[in-house]
């Protein structure tokens, strides 16, 4: 079956580090990527998504690139904001999979950004 | 344009107890979804209703019920609430099934004691 694997936080960064959050996936067909964000008390947000290999997804300074051959979809940040802080889940969907067309999240990764 | 609105917010229920957790979205999206969220699990497709009429059991649906009153609203329904039902629930809607970009409610955290 389908299943994501994210890199195990918690994660803690100064203002203006670098981030990257690793996410690798299994998938029988050819699934699309996501990334959603949850601020503290909030539903979930879509972040970005890409729909086939090596496709780019960004949004708000954030970026994945859908890598194919090592199924990664890692997202990426040149400098980090304190209001970056959250919980970030990467996922997938796949349309071949008839029934089994549900979304699978990965089990989240806390960012903190200390200022 | 609220998004995806749920009610309650917050509740807490003794073992055995039952109560409804309501959906509602007015995008005009086909496809609603329940999840449950626990910590280090991720979210989890407890039900989900492809389009108005029709419902269909995700993952973790024992102890579950679910209504699709209409296209903008699909309830979930605990008939005996167990503590291992102790979680945040969120509801999410799509524009179709299958579709990966769903948009979700702010969350009901539930208490079992």
């Amino acid at each position: 079956g389908n299943s994501v694997t994210q890199m195990e936080g918690p994660v803690t960064l100064s203002e203006e580090a670098f981030l990257t959050i690793n996410c690798t996936y299994t998938a029988t067909g050819y699934p699309s990527l996501f990334w959603y964000v949850q601020y503290p008390g909030e539903g979930l947000q879509l972040l970005l998504k890409a729909t086939k290999a090596d496709d780019k997804g960004s949004n708000k300074g954030f970026e994945a690139t859908y890598r194919k051959e090592t199924t990664s979809f890692h997202l990426e940040k040149g400098s980090v904001q304190v209001s970056d802080s959250a919980v970030y889940f990467c996922a997938l969907s796949d349309p071949s999979s008839g029934s089994a067309r549900q979304l699978t999240f990965g089990s989240g990764t806390q960012l903190t950004v200390l200022p | 344009n609220a998004g995806v609105t749920q009610t309650p917010k917050f509740q807490v229920l003794k073992t055995g107890q039952s109560m409804t957790l309501q959906c509602a979205q007015d995008m005009n999206h086909n496809s609603m979804y329940w999840y449950r969220q626990d910590p280090g699990m991720g979210l989890r497709l407890i039900y989900y209703s492809a389009s108005e009429g029709t419902t269909d059991k995700g993952e973790v649906p024992n102890g579950y019920n679910v209504s699709r009153l209409n296209k903008r609203e699909f309830s979930l329904r605990l008939e005996s609430a167990a503590p291992s039902q102790t979680s945040v629930y969120f509801c999410a809607s799509s524009e179709f099934w299958g579709s990966g970009e769903q948009f979700f409610g702010p969350g009901t955290r539930l208490t079992v004691l």
